[in-house]
């Protein structure tokens, strides 16, 4: 059975330093990984998808992630947070049929000023 | 506005009564998918439509939750004789076209509040 794992529920960073938000993922075929963050009071909207092209995705305001299949991770990352980043993040995995999303338990990221 | 649209955002109702929900997918996505989220969880999975058939549920749907796509186009979903452990938020998603890495697009969301 498919399943992510974030590791962290909450992660504080100062705005200005970079964002580390870290996901493993359990799958027994090739996974389509995605990253969805969820402001409050707004929809989840998608990131950045893992297309199997390569394996480091580029995303919306400036993320970015990178499929590691040695370590079955999909770390999000940003060189610079901003306040408007603050928000919940979820790595999400897709079933073997690509409809089906397999949520994390999601990071909430705080930004301090 | 062309995103997922979701009706009502916001539903208190006594336990016991019946609930019913609306989405409203992108235009022409033939597919539509309800999440349930809790307090602190990630959204699970509850069920699928490809257009007007409903191809898979969840075991989290039990025999009081039902849904329907009718035409392929808006979807419903109906809590009968709800419970306090219903209470969560209900988020609707469509997508397009077939296969893997298929961006699905969510709603608002309706928060559903038993008491």
């Amino acid at each position: 059975a498919q399943s992510v794992t974030q590791l962290d529920s909450h992660v504080s960073v100062s705005e200005g330093t970079p964002v580390l938000l870290r996901c493993n993922y359990s799958s027994s075929y090739s996974p389509s990984l995605f990253w969805y963050v969820q402001h409050p009071n707004k929809g989840l909207q998608l990131l950045l998808k893992y297309t199997s092209a390569a394996t480091l995705v580029k995303g919306i305001n400036g993320f970015e992630a990178e499929f590691k299949k040695s370590e079955t991770s999909f770390h999000l990352t940003k060189p610079s947070a901003h306040m408007s980043d603050a928000a919940e993040y979820f790595c999400v995995v897709s079933d073997r049929w690509g409809y089906k999303y397999i949520f994390g338990t999601g990071t909430r990221l705080k930004v301090l000023a | 506005d062309t995103g997922v649209s979701q009706d009502p955002r916001h539903k208190i109702t006594k336990r016991g009564q019946n609930v019913t929900f609306r989405c409203d997918p992108i235009s022409e996505h033939n597919r539509l998918y309800w999440y349930r989220q809790t307090l602190g969880q990630g959204p699970e999975f509850l069920t699928y439509f490809q257009n007007e058939a409903q191809l898979e549920k969840s075991r989290l749907l039990s025999d009081r939750f039902s849904a329907e796509r009718p035409k392929g186009s808006f979807s419903t979903l109906e809590i009968q004789r709800t419970e306090q452990g219903d209470s969560a938020m209900y988020l609707c998603a469509s997508s397009s076209g077939t296969g893997l890495n298929t961006e699905a697009f969510f709603g608002q969301g309706t928060r559903l509040t038993v008491v």
